[in-house]
């Protein structure tokens, strides 16, 4: 059973506008998620991540948004930029559970 | 400050033999983690240690992957008689947070088994 998924396996986004990756979760266990952005041959970096007593989290042009009712989450990059072409994995961990869940990831390309 | 090391960052084997996967933590971190990604997956939990003890091994999918940390530093993933199905790519991450938080990834092994 996919706990984390992410329906978009990819979005295509104009530079300098909005890029919005979505993630849905089925575990309502999860008590903290977190982005992760992946380059070919590297391995996954942190990104931003957010606890469920919040319903938004901003870094920079980095905004992740938790909707715990719809147990969904978002990854809003504003404005995007060539440089956030990658691979973006939504995780979630909690419920004693001491490992992150992973979806299946949604390939970004950001066009000039 | 090094990141997380991993080699060799590519193995290639044969069906049935024996490989060994060395990863080497941010220093100081007591949390060590082994995940493995498939082509056009996420990474998918294998197994996790807490200092010398493996805290939780349930991603691990059969008795032939077994995996090490003697020293609560180094960790080395064995796999045992490999199949064609193995091959991965195999992430190491290492954590000083609460578990289950902020994990660093190391560039991971490609393993290709022919």
């Amino acid at each position: 059973d996919q706990q984390v998924k992410q329906n978009s396996p990819s979005l295509s986004v104009q530079e300098g506008r909005i890029s919005i990756l979505n993630c849905d979760y089925t575990n309502s266990m999860f008590d903290y998620f977190l982005w992760y952005k992946k380059y070919p041959a590297e391995g996954p970096t942190f990104l931003i991540s957010i606890s469920s007593i919040k319903d938004k989290n901003e870094d920079g042009r980095f905004t992740v948004f938790l909707n715990k009712s719809a147990k969904h989450l978002s990854l809003h990059i504003v404005p995007s930029q060539p440089g956030d072409s990658a691979v973006y994995f939504c995780a979630a961990s909690g419920g004693g559970a001491q490992k992150l869940v992973f979806g299946q990831g949604t390939r970004l390309t950001i066009n000039p | 400050g090094a990141g997380v090391s991993q080699t060799p960052s590519n193995k290639v084997t044969e069906k049935g033999k024996y490989v060994e996967l060395r990863c080497d933590p941010i220093s100081g971190h007591t949390a060590l983690y082994w995940y493995r990604q498939s082509l056009g997956q996420g990474p998918e939990f294998l197994i996790y240690f807490q200092g010398t003890g493996a805290a939780d091994d349930s991603g691990l999918p059969n008795d032939r992957f077994f995996a090490v940390r003697p020293e609560g530093s180094v960790s080395t993933l064995k796999i045992q008689r490999t199949e064609r199905g193995d091959s991965a790519v195999y992430l190491c991450a290492s954590s000083a947070y609460r578990a289950g938080e902020k994990l660093f990834f190391g560039s991971g092994t490609q393993l290709s088994v022919l």
